[in-house]
């Protein structure tokens, strides 16, 4: 069984550039929720989706949005990037967030603002 | 903030030994799991203890939960070289989960 696959594994933009990262759940996981990393702040929420649907938002700017499609591939992006935004995004993917399952964790996407 | 805390920060251990390491949290739980991180990577799922249960085994692994204190302990026995990582709770909550602080473990060989 395939795990989460994060894309692209690294990235480094250019401040005030836009960003676009993908992650595609395990095989039959409906909910997928998104984790900026940090040193300073550790593991901050983004947000969680389910079937489609954006069902819980961290206390994040407006900057960062994302979006579920049907087969539960998730995106997340960030637009008017700043140097503060370089950081590790995970992404994680299980059953249902709401109950007693696992959740999953990819490999992440390092991204850089320089 | 709903945030838990690992404790101790940072452990340092010989190889052979057992590393203990807690988590405290703050909010009622349906369930508890556990992660190891390596160097910037992803989490890796270790375990997962639901609230009705008080202690749960997986190879050198248990995890103890103690809902009236809101907290958790792992322990990893006979540690080895390779189970130098950060090791990370999670509680659920709210349709996300809150993650504490970590603890990062280095086993010397």
């Amino acid at each position: 069984k395939a795990g989460v696959t994060q894309t692209p594994r690294y990235l480094i933009k250019t401040r005030g550039q836009q960003v676009t990262l993908s992650c595609s759940p395990i095989s039959g996981h409906r909910s997928v929720s998104w984790y900026q990393q940090t040193p300073g702040q550790g593991l901050q929420f983004l947000f969680e989706y389910f079937s489609e649907t954006q069902r819980n938002k961290g206390n994040f700017p407006g900057r960062f949005s994302g979006r579920q499609f049907s087969n539960s591939r998730s995106e997340m992006n960030v637009s008017t990037l700043e140097l503060g935004d370089s950081a590790l995004y995970l992404c994680a993917s299980s059953l249902n967030l709401g109950a007693v399952t696992e959740a999953f964790f990819g490999q992440g996407t390092r991204l850089t603002v320089v | 903030s709903q945030q838990g805390e690992e404790d101790p920060q940072a452990l340092s251990i010989q190889e052979g030994e057992n590393a203990t390491m807690n988590c405290s949290y703050k909010t009622s739980i349906n369930n508890l799991q556990w992660y190891r991180q390596n160097s910037g990577r992803g989490l890796v799922h270790l375990i997962l203890i639901r609230s009705n249960e008080r202690e749960k085994h997986s190879g050198r692994l248990r995890v103890t939960l103690d809902t009236s204190k809101k907290s958790s302990s792992l322990l990893i026995t006979a540690s080895r070289a390779a189970d130098t990582a950060s090791y990370f709770c999670a509680t659920d909550g709210g349709n996300q989960f809150y993650f504490g602080t970590g603890t990062s473990l280095t086993v010397i060989p």
